[in-house]
Parts: structure tokens; sequence; C-alpha cells
């Protein structure tokens, strides 16, 4: 196992399009989240999924931003109408569940809107 | 929101010296961990504190838990550049909030 996946690593993209991140987490790890981090700043939560199941959504996470993991596996993370605002780092991390275990996180996807 | 802050938020140091950052929060945590973070990647778990009062030692790293269970400090001995990062305390819980991180720079 590599570790949480993330793609792609970089993205830059014209205010207004839509993107779409991927994470690929542990294959055990039945949790997987989603945070926003700016430079200099801790990682916001966004989301987070137990198997397949949205089970909590921050209020950071507006009705332009949809997350998915349709078999309990992978996870997406679309952002519409992308705003300049919206550039950051997003991380996925996975874990076993249970707040006695450590996140893994993947390197992250650095989004730049221009 | 639950608030975590940190202190300080920057710290530039030589090789060699000692620092102790700082985590606080005005509620109790069930447990807590310690991250670093380097520069383009995600944070990578150094440790997991739960007892109050409770210390644990990674090789130059001493990581202590107030008995209260408020508060953490990250003590490094001797540092390294090899150290330099942002270290991140987090609050566990279904999902876990992070601090505002201390940037660590070591000059050689």
């Amino acid at each position: 196992d590599t570790g949480v996946s993330q793609d792609p690593r970089h993205k830059i993209t014209k205010r207004g399009q839509n993107v779409t991140f991927r994470c690929d987490p542990i294959s055990e790890h039945n949790r997987l989240y989603w945070y926003r981090q700016t430079l200099g700043q801790g990682p916001e939560f966004l989301t987070y999924f137990q198997n397949e199941a949205q089970l909590e959504k921050s209020r950071l996470l507006s009705d332009r931003f949809s997350a998915e993991r349709p078999k309990g596996s992978f996870s997406t993370l679309e952002i519409q109408r992308t705003e300049q605002g919206d550039s950051a780092m997003y991380l996925c991390a996975s874990s076993l569940g249970g707040q006695s275990y450590g996140y893994t996180f993947g390197s992250g996807t650095r989004l730049t809107v221009v | 929101t639950q608030l975590l802050e940190q202190s300080p938020q920057f710290l530039s140091i030589q090789e060699g010296e000692n620092l102790t950052v700082y985590c606080n929060s005005s509620s109790v945590f069930s447990s807590l961990q310690w991250y670093r973070q380097e520069p383009g990647e995600g944070p990578v778990l150094l440790v997991t504190v739960v007892t109050g009062g409770e210390v644990k030692k990674l090789k130059r790293l001493t990581f202590q838990f107030g008995d209260a269970r408020k508060d953490s400090s990250l003590h490094i001995t001797a540092a390294q550049p090899g150290d330099t990062g942002l270290y991140l305390c987090a609050k566990t819980g279904n999902q876990f909030y992070f601090g505002t991180g201390t940037s660590l720079t070591v000059i050689p």
C-alpha cells in the first residue's frame, strides 16, 4: 500500500470553471476526510465519510462544493464555478476510524484559480 | 468551530538550540495529536497523547499533555535543520480540529 494518493497534485483553472479532485485512501481505512489549507494555516475540516456515507459537512462547504465516495473506496471533491477564494491546498486523509487513530494524509492538490 | 491556539506562530532558531511550542484550548481534549508538515506535503502524525499529565518522547522531541487536558507542549532539544516545518496540534473527535500551526525554521 502506497498510502493516500491525491490527483492531480496541482491544478490551475480560470475563475468560473469546474474542477474535480480525486483521493484514493489506504484500502483498509473506512474513514475518509477532506480538508482545505491556506498558506501558513492549519487544515480546515470540509467533510468526512464513513464507508460510502457522508456523515458531516462543514459550513465551509458551500453549495458549489460536493464530495462523493460512491463505493466506499476512492472519493472525489468537485468545486463548481470556482472563485479566487477557492485557491488553497485540498488535503485528503484516511483513518481506521475512532479518535485514537491518527490520520494518514495525502500530499494534497494545490488549486490556483486565476 | 473549536479554536486551538498555537504559539508562537513563527519561530526561527539556530541549529543546536532548544525550543518549545504550545497548543491551547478553552475546552478539554479527549485526546490530542501532533503533526509535522513539510512544504508541499500533507501533515504526518508524530504522536497521540490521551492521559492528563502524559509525557511522550520521540528521539529529541518531548510531548506533554496538560493535567487538565486543555493544553499541550512540544519541546525539541538540539534542533536540526531537518526539524524545519509546520507543527500542528489537532483535537481528536469524529473529525479533527487543527490548530493554527507553528512554522519552525532551523538555520544551519
